[in-house]
């Protein structure tokens, strides 16, 4: 069955640290999708980025970088010169078919100013 | 253009009663579907729809229910609910079948179970 785990609970960060966040998943499907969602406290999920099993090219999008790695089945999230806006809990999800995403537990982030 | 919207806000209830939640998709989407989000935890597959028929179900109890209306609009119906059913319900609407699509989330119904 398909899981995906992301070991780290909570982080806390000084603003303008850099901070990476894991996301380990496991499937059997050869071509999957995989997603970051950001909740903020007001609890809706915003979509951060949705990547497919194929392209394995690292993205980056001003502040945010993401790394897939399929050789580690590891899909990592990195926020640059983090900004107290960045606090949050960020879910890493993977896709099964259907469209059903499969969450983690999520990452608290804290950025202290 | 309007996101996903979902009614109520917060609702609470006692347990054994029964409770409907609402999510009105994004103009254009087909397919809807519901997470169960407990706190401390991450957001659990509950149903999806698409076109009115149900096409996908996560290991919830029969308690769980919901249909798709021929506007795409859904409700989500929970009976005799229970103490552990308190949690923020996620609606989220996407367009299968598109190269890019994903799914956008609505601000979700928090439900007190008492």
């Amino acid at each position: 069955a398909q899981k995906v785990t992301q070991a780290q609970t909570e982080i806390s960060v000084v603003e303008k640290e850099d901070v990476t966040l894991d996301c380990v998943y496991e499937t059997r499907d050869t071509t999957y999708y995989l997603f970051w969602y950001k909740q903020p406290p007001s609890g809706e999920l915003v979509f951060l980025i949705r990547r497919n099993s194929f392209d394995e090219q690292n993205e980056i999008s001003g502040r945010y970088s993401w790394n897939f790695q399929k050789s580690t089945s590891s899909f990592n999230f990195t926020i640059t010169a983090s900004q107290v806006v960045d606090s949050a809990v960020y879910f890493c999800a993977l896709e099964e078919y259907g469209n059903k995403l499969v969450f983690g537990a999520g990452t608290i982030l804290r950025v202290k100013s | 253009d309007a996101g996903v919207t979902q009614s109520p806000t917060h609702l609470i209830k006692t347990r054994g009663q029964q409770v409907t939640l609402r999510c009105s998709p994004i103009s254009g989407h087909k397919s809807v579907s519901w997470y169960q989000q407990v706190l401390g935890q991450g957001p659990q597959f509950i149903f999806q729809y698409y076109e009115k028929e149900e096409r996908g179900r996560g290991n919830f109890p029969d308690r769980f229910s919901a249909r798709q209306f021929p506007n795409y609009s859904s409700e989500l119906n929970v009976n005799a609910l229970l103490l552990g059913d308190s949690a923020l319900y996620l609606c989220a609407s996407s367009v299968p079948g598109q190269p890019n699509y994903e799914q956008y989330f609505g601000p979700g119904t928090r439900l007190t179970v008492t």
